[in-house]
């Protein structure tokens, strides 16, 4: 069990730029989730998939981000037209439906700078 | 709404010692999942201990052990024989029965004192 990837791990791009952050779950598990955290926060909720179906969107997740899992395996956020308010940390997380009390699992992030 | 409240931004400990981390939330439903998750300085959130809500019996992990207070809406963490390797951000966090999304707390740190 190789644990939650995600790539890369650092990202820096100018305003208005396009970004897309992959990542990997651990094997096996069918539940994906995208959080944002900003320095000195917990992570705050953006969307999270059952296999291929996105099931829930944050009212955070505007219509500049989104997401895809399109084979139930990795999965993509994108951002569109960067802002200086986007530099965050994106978790990615998994977990399985397996278990009945379904513990989510980190990657190690990405960080994006806008600048 | 639901909330996740840690009243302490930060806190201290003798290496050898015991701390506790308070957590209190908000919840109008009977059945949830509360975490503690543990994020080193840039390294990955990993989780230190869960409780459903339904189990009476207070969860523990080795040096690791919760005081949940289900009608107090309460969730604190307690680190007996702190390690220096315990020096971290601590997040308190809530899953609803009806929802798989994370709600957490705004963390604690922790500084654990050789």
């Amino acid at each position: 069990d190789t644990g939650v990837s995600q790539d890369p791990r650092h990202k820096i791009t100018k305003r208005g730029q396009n970004v897309t952050f992959r990542c990997d779950p651990i094997s096996e598990h069918n539940r994906l989730y995208w959080y944002r955290q900003t320095l000195g926060q917990g992570p705050e909720f953006l969307t999270y998939f059952q296999n291929e179906a996105q099931l829930e969107k944050s009212r955070l997740l505007s219509d500049r981000f989104s997401a895809e899992r399109p084979k139930g395996s990795f999965s993509t956020l994108e951002i569109q037209r960067t802002e200086q308010g986007d530099s965050a940390m994106y978790l990615c997380a998994s977990s399985s439906t397996v278990s009945s009390v379904d513990t989510q699992y980190f990657g190690p992030g990405t960080r994006l700078t806008v600048l | 709404a639901q909330t996740v409240t840690q009243s302490q931004p930060e806190m201290s400990v003798q290496e050898a010692e015991t701390v506790t981390l308070s957590c209190t939330y908000d919840t109008s439903e009977s059945d949830y999942y509360l975490f503690w998750y543990k994020q080193p300085p840039s390294r990955q959130m990993i989780l230190v201990i869960r409780q459903e809500a339904y189990k009476q019996q207070n969860a523990t992990e080795n040096r690791f052990s919760v005081n949940f207070q289900k009608a107090a809406k309460s969730f604190s963490l307690k680190i007996s024989d702190s390690q220096l390797g315990d020096a971290a951000m601590y997040f308190c966090a809530k899953r609803m029965d009806s929802s798989y999304k994370l709600i957490f707390g705004s963390g604690t740190r922790l500084l654990v004192r050789p």
